[in-house]
């Protein structure tokens, strides 16, 4: 079954610093997405990042990058020069194919990282 | 704007008390889907559909009910509601898997909806 791990509850990072979150998924379809999304203390989930499982180069979206390692099946967000205002939960999210090939663009999410940003 | 408009925000109710959230989507998007948010267990799928009168179950569909009625709009019925279902409920919209190379098709979520039910 498709999964996608966190392995980090909460991290710590220095204001400027940049930071890691960790994510690995499981697969055995060749064809997925990834993406990460952003959970603010407000509550509202924010899209920040997406890398497709044929695509060549790691996706950057402006301070975010994500550093995909297909063959260990890890697909980390990178977020350099910390801001206040990144201290928020991160969800790292798979898009499942359905049994029988079909799409059904259902995500797995995994079960977040807390990141605080500390002045 | 395009968004993805949920509503109420936060709900407190009864058990047993039908009630309905109410989801709407200005983006033209064929897939929409509900996901439910607890402690420790990320976003889990109740329902989603593909398109207008086409639905189908999540991974935790007991106790919910859809519709798909028009392609703007997918409630999320709680027919009679249990303290179980105290969570935070997401509404998403996305384009079709498959349109354009390469598409993305990502998820725009609600602001959420807090539910408690006593």
């Amino acid at each position: 079954a498709q999964k996608i791990t966190q392995t980090q509850p909460g991290m710590f990072v220095q204001e400027k610093e940049a930071v890691t979150l960790d994510c690995t998924y499981d697969t055995s379809d060749p064809s997925y997405g990834l993406f990460w999304y952003k959970q603010p203390s407000s509550g509202e989930m924010i899209f920040l990042i997406y890398q497709g499982s044929y695509d060549q180069q790691n996706a950057t979206e402006g301070r975010y990058s994500l550093n995909f390692q297909k063959a260990r099946k890890s697909a980390n967000l990178v977020i350099s020069a910390s801001q206040l205002g990144d201290s928020a939960m991160y969800f790292c999210a798979m898009r499942e194919r359905s049994v029988d090939g079909g799409a059904t663009n259902k995500l797995i999410f995994g079960t977040g990282t807390l990141l605080a940003v500390q002045p | 704007e395009a968004q993805v408009t949920q509503n109420p925000r936060y709900l407190i109710t009864v058990t047993g008390k039908k009630l309905t959230v109410t989801c709407s989507q200005n983006m033209n998007h064929e897939y929409m889907s509900w996901y439910r948010q607890d402690p420790g267990l990320g976003l889990r799928q109740i329902y989603y559909s593909m398109n207008v009168e086409v639905t189908d179950k999540g991974d935790v569909p007991e106790g919910y009910k859809v519709s798909r009625k028009e392609k703007r709009n997918f409630p999320l019925i709680l027919e009679s509601p249990s303290p179980n279902q105290t969570s935070l409920y997401f509404c998403a919209s996305s384009l079709r898997q498959g349109q354009g190379a390469k598409a993305k098709n990502i998820q725009y979520f609600g602001a959420g909806t807090r539910l408690s039910v006593l």
